[in-house]
């Protein structure tokens, strides 16, 4: 199957830095990639859907201004999280959606802990 | 709004044995895709099988198979000759088949079913 690379897979930072997370189609331009949060032993929630070239949609809820999405490529889509406190301490995956087959290809995830 | 319930938080099965994952999703729509992930302890989400909703005959992979009632908006899972390697949560995901205004495809996750396997 197609491969999704999210990096880094695990950050630790200090309240109030910013931290972005890469998310790489590497076999397929994704036109459309997905950002989830995962909190423990819980299912994954949808933050916000991100379009090559366009502003991210975000899931009611999400803060915009909070968690940055860029998409600046076919390839390529970032999540920052700025001005980080405790409570976003999480496990956020990115997914991306290949034109064909259908199904959606996750990467590794990245475990973020505010300290 | 479509949503997916998975009712059964925690199951086990004996090694070799079978195992049934139960689904059962709510949708108006009449084209549409559903999935099963598996989430290991890697938290790696991995695709194990496919079902495309106009599709009558039930997808499988290998020791994967499904038992898809469209009417029944049922979509159970079936685990054969269960191995150490199956332990892990796994989830029922639907996503709309055509893309709408406003609808990118995204997935919708049931909350998942945590799989012990016994050796």
């Amino acid at each position: 199957g197609a491969v999704v690379s999210q990096h880094p897979s695990r950050v630790i930072c200090k309240s109030g830095t910013s931290v972005k997370i890469e998310c790489r189609s590497l076999d397929f331009q994704a036109t459309t990639m997905f950002w989830y949060r995962q909190f423990p032993k819980q299912s994954l929630m949808l933050m916000a859907t991100s379009n090559e070239g366009s502003k991210a949609t975000y899931e009611q809820g999400v803060e915009k201004d909070k968690f940055l999405i860029n998409h600046a490529s076919l390839t390529l889509s970032t999540l920052t999280v700025t001005s980080a406190h405790p409570e976003d301490s999480s496990f956020y995956i990115c997914s991306a959606r290949a034109p064909f087959p259908t199904e959606a290809f996750f990467g590794q995830g990245t475990r973020l802990t505010v300290v | 709004a479509q949503t997916v319930t998975q009712s059964q938080p925690e199951m086990s099965v004996q090694e070799a044995e079978t195992v049934t994952l139960s689904c059962t999703y709510d949708t108006s729509e009449s084209d549409y895709y559903l999935f099963w992930y598996k989430q290991p302890p890697s938290r790696q989400m991995i695709l194990v099988i496919r079902q495309e909703a106009y599709k009558q005959q039930n997808a499988t992979e290998n020791r994967f198979s499904v038992n898809f009632q469209k009417a029944a908006k049922s979509f159970s899972l079936k685990i054969s000759d269960s191995q150490l390697g199956d332990a892990a949560m796994y989830f029922c995901a639907y996503r709309i088949g055509v893309d709408y205004g406003g609808s990118q495809g995204n997935l919708i996750f049931g909350k998942g079913t945590k799989l012990s396997v016994k050796p």
